[in-house]
């Protein structure tokens, strides 16, 4: 089974638009990382956010973390063409090595 | 820094061939990773390398594949007697330490005819 899994599995929104994927974990976990892959090229890490941590922002991407819930969100403002990817998000189990990337949410942004 | 190096990014095998991809993680990260992506199955781990010494091949397929890590600057993945089943991207990555940020490459795209 998954240890991580996004929701919704795609997206469509309009350049401009605001825009949330959440993710559900099933593990303890000592931080969570959020990926964007775009087409033909390998994931990146938008932002790495701890167990101690609620809240944190990278730019027009916000990402949040509620451990009581084992769930995390990843909004993204005024969003861009170019935001039109795969996002997944990422854990690994405390003191664990191994990332376990869930199977991703498409976002299509369109002018 | 050019990030993670893979080569080939494409490669087409017939049935039965064997095929090597090659991985050039970044300079002085002393991880790296093996990945599968596919439509059906997502992003899998194959494998983990730590300064070189294997450390995890558990999500290895048992006897075709095979991984290999001769120096710090290239690890190899080989896949023998390839199948169909076995075309998907595959991606190396490297983070600097376990745990952390890990850099992807762009990947290889195997096609097995």
């Amino acid at each position: 089974s998954q240890l991580a899994e996004e929701n919704p599995w795609a997206l469509s929104v309009h350049e401009g638009e605001s825009v949330t994927v959440n993710c559900s974990y099933k593990t303890s976990i000592t931080a969570l990382q959020w990926y964007r892959q775009k087409s033909g090229e390998g994931p990146a890490q938008l932002i790495l956010i701890r167990s101690n941590e609620r809240e944190k922002r990278n730019g027009r991407l916000r990402a949040t973390l509620d451990t009581s819930s084992q769930s995390s969100s990843l909004s993204i403002t005024a969003t861009r063409c170019e935001d039109t990817a795969v996002y997944f998000c990422a854990t690994a189990r405390t003191g664990g090595y191994k990332v376990v990337f869930g199977s991703g949410t498409r976002l299509l942004v369109s002018p | 820094n050019a990030g993670v190096i893979q080569t080939p990014r494409h490669k087409v095998t017939g049935k039965g061939q064997e095929a090597t991809l090659w991985c050039e993680p970044i300079s002085g990260h002393s991880a790296v990773f093996w990945y599968r992506q596919t439509i059906v199955q997502g992003l899998e781990f194959l494998t983990y390398f730590r300064n070189q010494a294997p450390i995890d091949d558990s999500g290895m397929p048992k006897e075709r594949f095979s991984a290999q890590m001769p120096n710090q600057s290239h690890s190899t993945l080989k896949i023998q007697s390839t199948q169909p089943q076995d075309s998907a991207v595959y991606l190396c990555a490297s983070s600097l330490v376990v745990g952390g940020e890990q850099y992807f490459g762009p990947g290889t795209r195997l096609t097995v005819l």
